[in-house]
């Protein structure tokens, strides 16, 4: 059972088009956090939520932790060629230390 | 600043030989973890370490062990390879906000195994 699932597993737009990803569970979580990872590369991190409701920018991203801690999304407006790659949101319960992962977003923008 | 470095990046093996992984910070992190990512199944947490000389399963534990001696070293090891270990393994580092809230990886570049 995956204790995060995340939407869709495959995403292929055009460039400026605006997209939203997300990653829910059943489980609150005490803070969440999303990576992007480059083909080659390890996961990079992109943000951290901690607060329930909280909005997070960052330049054409957005985030977003549901009111429950239960959930996440993230929105890109405008994406760019650059914007692709895999979307993986992570996560901890509690003030355990066991950093689990979804199974992740493969975003490609097309030119 | 060489964050999160693994050793090696790339290798071969026959089913049956045994190898080990080696993850190394210069961050001062207290959290290590290794996992492995297969096409379609995401990122699985293999072990993990909160200090060091402290190590926990994680969700693929089977046919692996680790040692976390040093605070910045954290080895995989393989003692009977199979070919269903063959897989992409990262190592991370964390530190915590406070008391595992706010848990912020940095990931090493990977290893690519292969068993034959």
């Amino acid at each position: 059972t995956q204790l995060l699932e995340q939407s869709p597993q495959f995403l292929s737009i055009q460039e400026g088009e605006n997209l939203t990803v997300y990653c829910n569970s059943s489980s609150v979580f005490s803070s969440l956090q999303w990576y992007r990872q480059e083909p080659g590369e390890g996961p990079v991190l992109l943000v951290t939520v901690v607060t329930g409701g909280e909005v997070k920018k960052l330049k054409r991203l957005t985030f977003q932790f549901g009111d429950a801690r239960k959930d996440s999304s993230l929105h890109i407006t405008a994406a760019q060629p650059g914007d692709t790659g895999l979307y993986l949101c992570a996560g901890a319960r509690g003030s355990n230390y066991k950093l689990t992962f979804g199974k992740g977003t493969l975003l490609t923008v097309n030119p | 600043n060489a964050g999160v470095t693994q050793t090696p990046k790339f290798r071969v093996l026959k089913t049956g030989q045994s190898m080990t992984l080696l993850c190394a910070q210069d961050m001062n992190h207290e959290y290590m973890y290794w996992y492995r990512q297969d096409p379609g199944m995401g990122l699985r947490l293999i072990h993990y370490s909160v200090g060091e000389g402290t190590t926990a399963k994680g969700e693929v534990p089977d046919g692996y062990n680790v040692s976390r001696l040093k605070k910045q070293n954290f080895l995989l090891g393989l003692e009977s390879a199979a070919p269903s270990q063959t897989s992409v393994y990262f190592c991370a580092s964390s530190y915590s906000r406070r008391r595992g809230i706010g848990i912020e990886a940095f990931f090493g570049q990977g290893t690519r195994l292969t068993v034959v």
